[in-house]
């Protein structure tokens, strides 16, 4: 099974801040990783697929990187409403897994 | 509009069975692996399960194996979880999700597995 880790386990910025999640795998997995926000009690929404592609309606200031076993999630200008916890999610095979998350709050 | 809405959650005994339903709408269901994810109270997400488009290839992650069966019916654009067996240490809100890469999630069912 492919053993996902990120890092930090929590972060705590400013307004405008940039700030850097990165995912690592433990094989590789090409570029077949995706980026999810979720705030408290609400569902999982994806931000970015295929390592890089950010999906519709999701703000330019979120940005991923990366392939093989390191990703990165950037948000290059924090916002209030960026508040939440950040998981990655290996879709290279199956059983498929998520990283255990990185909690993001605002100073 | 692309729409998942979960179903049947609540509350069982350990040892109890629970069927969740999803229904699926705005797009072409019986095209789609579905799957499903849960999330313990506080904790972080875990894959359950996935299903192929015509059912015919299903994948579990290794807690639910033998205990868990998901199924679909493209007829009805909905997808299915059968959850036999029930341990404490399946209480989660369980969601379903489109596709193996989970672009769109439903709202969660709650299931709760307590004596």
């Amino acid at each position: 099974d492919i053993q996902m880790t990120q890092s930090p386990s929590s972060l705590s910025a400013s307004v405008g801040d940039r700030v850097t999640i990165t995912c690592r795998a433990s094989q590789g997995i090409r570029n077949d990783l995706g980026w999810y926000q979720q705030k408290p009690g609400k569902a999982p929404k994806r931000l970015i697929s295929a390592a890089s592609s950010l999906q519709s309606g999701v703000p330019s200031r979120f940005s991923g990187s990366g392939s093989g076993t390191e990703f990165t999630l950037t948000i290059s200008s924090l916002q209030p409403e960026d508040s939440a916890t950040y998981y990655c999610l290996q879709n290279n095979s199956f059983p498929r897994t998520f990283g255990p998350g990185t909690k993001v709050d605002i100073k | 509009e692309v729409q998942l809405v979960e179903s049947g959650g609540g509350l069982v005994q350990p040892g109890g069975s629970l069927r969740l339903s999803c229904a699926a709408s705005g797009f072409t269901f019986s095209t789609s692996w579905m799957s499903w994810v849960r999330q313990a109270p506080g904790k972080g997400l875990e894959w359950v399960a996935s299903i192929k488009q015509d059912g015919g290839d299903k994948y579990y992650v290794d807690s639910v194996r033998g205990r868990f069966t998901v199924s679909r019916d493209n007829a009805r654009n909905s997808l299915y979880l059968q959850m036999n067996s029930l341990r404490a240490e399946d209480t989660a809100v369980y969601y379903c999700a489109r596709y193996g890469t989970m672009d769109i999630w439903g709202q969660g069912t709650l299931v709760t597995v307590s004596s």
